[in-house]
């Protein structure tokens, strides 16, 4: 099984800054099989990126994804109030198709 | 508009049964595959079940195989979870999920708002 350990488990930023958060895998996959959600609190997780760095539909440019081999990481450029949540990164190259333990995005 | 709407979930006595369904509209529903994906109260995501577009393919994480069967009806747009044997370990929140292609293996562009599974004698 792929394990997926995310870091930082809490970032701590202000609107406006820009923020860095990791996916490291426990084996190298192709980044074809790389994705991050969004969830906030009582929603469920929305699809971000895909394929390491393909933005889905309607996710703003803000967003970006970049990474390889064990190492991926999600850029936000410039944090809005309402990105604010928890972030996972899944990996499915693999079965079982595993997702990281999350980042805690959070207002400083 | 893609909507996907959970039911069934309740409180259910340990070795107890329970059926979840995920209602599908606003798309072609044959045409896609399938994940349950849950969530522990305060916890991360675990896919569950997954099925391809005909439901000829299935697979199970190791926690529920042979406990839980997934299944669709594409002629009504419904998929469901046969959770059998039911644990505490299993109190969580499913989620239905939309893979982006005919086989499960892919991320998940839809979910559903998710029912709460509670066992718990």
């Amino acid at each position: 099984e792929i394990v997926l350990t995310q870091s930082p488990g809490t970032l701590s930023l202000s609107p406006g800054e820009r923020a860095t958060l990791s996916c490291r895998a426990s084996e190298s996959f192709s980044s074809y099989f790389l994705a991050w959600y969004q969830q906030k609190p009582g929603q469920a997780p929305r699809l971000l990126i895909s394929g390491a760095s393909g933005r889905a539909i309607g996710i703003p440019d803000r967003f970006s994804g970049s990474g390889s081999g064990t190492d991926f990481t999600l850029t936000i450029s410039r944090l809005e109030p309402e990105d604010f949540a928890v972030y996972y990164c899944q990996q499915y190259a693999d079965s079982p198709y595993t997702f990281g333990q999350g980042t805690k995005l959070e207002i400083q | 508009e893609v909507q996907l709407v959970e039911s069934g979930g309740g409180l259910v006595q340990p070795g107890g049964s329970l059926r979840l369904s995920c209602a599908a509209s606003g798309f072609t529903f044959g045409e896609y595959a399938f994940t349950w994906v849950r969530q522990a109260p305060g916890k991360g995501l675990e896919c569950v079940s997954a099925v391809s577009y005909n439901g000829l393919s299935t697979d199970y994480a190791n926690s529920v195989k042979d406990r839980f069967t997934i299944y669709r009806d594409n002629s009504n747009n419904t998929l469901y979870l046969q959770m059998g044997s039911l644990r505490s370990e299993d109190t969580a929140t499913y989620y239905c999920a939309r893979g982006i292609s005919v086989s499960y293996r892919g991320p998940f562009d839809y979910w559903g708002q998710g029912t709460v599974v509670t066992v718990s004698s």
